[in-house]
């Protein structure tokens, strides 16, 4: 099956650190990539949507400028938190799909914790 | 805008009861996703449905979808503990955008 790979899986850093977090499809070739946000015991939050080539969409309320989304090719997008403090700790999920009416396929996400 | 309902938010059983959750959009859908998350971990896609009335089936687990293709449901039969984890659908509306539903959470009794 369609395998998405995600790196890291997990981050531990300080207070004003960017990260960045990188999200591959191994073995399709992915025209759109989103990325989401899930807090503890709670739904996906749909943050961005991106194509490649284009700029990312992001949903309401998610600071783009905060968020910073690249999807250079169409098997790499990436996702930097900037300045990342506390209250971005969370679980980030990306996925990709190949084409429209095609399911979603996930990486493992990246547990992001900020001190 | 566009929602989709998923009832019941948790359902605890006992090992080799059914279990079942349903999904209900506002609007017509392309298509139906469903997907399930283990404790800690990902989301893993399961099954798409696209067609009017649409049953599929996967060993115990049942999928079904409306013939309004507005609503859909999941059914396990004689769950086990492996079933343990939260089922999300996700519909696909005309625009391609997957609308998620907030995901049903399977919680086995000992």
């Amino acid at each position: 099956g369609a395998v998405v790979s995600q790196h890291p899986s997990r981050v531990i850093c300080k207070s004003g650190t960017s990260v960045k977090i990188e999200c591959r499809s191994l073995d399709f070739q992915a025209t759109t990539m989103f990325w989401y946000r899930q807090f503890p015991k709670q739904s996906l939050m749909l943050m961005a949507t991106s194509n490649e080539g284009s700029k990312a969409t992001y949903e309401q309320g998610v600071e783009k400028d905060k968020f910073l989304i690249n999807h250079a090719s169409l098997t790499l997008s990436t996702l930097t938190v900037t300045s990342a403090h506390p209250e971005d700790s969370s679980f980030y999920i990306c996925s990709a799909r190949g084409q429209n009416n095609q399911p979603q396929h996930f990486g493992d996400g990246t547990r992001l914790s900020i001190l | 805008g566009q929602q989709v309902m998923q009832i019941p938010q948790y359902q605890h059983v006992q090992e080799g009861e059914d279990f079942t959750t349903y999904c209900n959009s506002s609007t017509t859908l392309s298509n139906i996703q469903w997907y399930k998350q283990r404790p800690g971990g990902h989301p893993v896609f399961l099954i798409q449905l696209v067609k009017s009335g649409e049953v599929k089936k996967q060993k115990r687990l049942t999928f079904q979808f409306g013939e309004a293709k507005k609503n859909s449901s999941l059914h396990i039969t004689a769950t086990q503990t492996t079933d343990v984890g939260t089922y999300f659908c996700a519909g696909t509306d005309s625009n391609y955008q997957l609308i998620w539903g907030a995901g049903t959470k399977l919680i086995i009794k000992p």
